[in-house]
């Protein structure tokens, strides 16, 4: 069981915003960097933010993280079918001394 | 452009062991922190190991501790995991995964995966 909690599943029509929430603890998203990561089925995952709001060179504005206290949220706007996928946060976790995953969301264009 | 290859995976009885090797290339290996990542069959994404760029370094999740041996040869661009006393729950697809620093942040590139199956 992951120590970083997401909701199963979030949706939204095309052109429209979601959010996904991760929970967290002091020992992990509270103290330390937050990433994101998307996967299409069958398929390796993908960094999308790291840092916690920091993007990759050549990844979509649309695609934003923040971070406020033991939470973070990957922001997806102007959805896209084509951002039809799971998506994972993931942190270090000092007291584990482990990198964790959140326990993974669905997107799904309406 | 990085490419990491993973190899070894297969079927293995609950208590044999099994070892792992990911082929390196495209970048200058030794300067990240490199990672196992593996994922259960319709599950989530499961933290296995990390170890450092000089090999000084290494961590590993609760469930593997003991059992799992990280380690990378810089001289060959290799990294490797020992899987040792493996149980049915260590099935799954086993990600190679390179960091951005020089040992853990964020993983910025994966492998396809090995597919390890534990049965009997």
């Amino acid at each position: 069981q992951s120590v970083l909690t997401q909701p199963p599943s979030v949706s939204a029509a095309p052109g429209q915003k979601v959010t996904i929430s991760c929970s967290g603890t002091s020992s992990n998203i509270g103290n330390n960097y937050v990433s994101w990561y998307q996967q299409f089925p069958g398929t390796a995952p993908k960094l999308l933010i790291y840092e916690n709001n920091k993007r990759l060179s050549g990844m979509p504005d649309r695609f934003s993280g923040s971070k406020s206290g033991t939470s973070a949220t990957l922001g997806i706007s102007g959805l896209q079918t084509g951002d039809e996928a799971d998506y994972y946060c993931g942190t270090w976790d000092s007291s584990l001394s482990a990198y964790v995953f959140g326990t993974g969301t669905e997107v799904t264009v309406l | 452009q990085v490419q990491l290859v993973e190899t070894g995976g297969g079927v293995v009885q609950p208590g044999r062991s099994l070892r792992l090797s990911c082929a390196a290339s495209g970048f200058t290996f030794s300067t990240y922190g490199m990672q196992w990542v593996r994922q259960a069959p319709g599950q989530g994404l499961e933290w296995v190991a990390v170890i450092s760029n000089d090999g000084n370094n290494k961590y590993y999740a609760d469930s593997v501790k003991g059992r799992f041996t990280i380690s990378r040869d810089n001289s060959k661009n290799m990294l490797f995991l020992q899987l040792n006393s493996l149980r049915a729950e260590d099935t799954a697809v086993y990600h190679c995964a390179k960091d951005l620093t020089t040992l853990i942040l964020a993983i910025d590139s994966w492998g396809r995966g090995t597919l390890v199956s534990v049965s009997s």
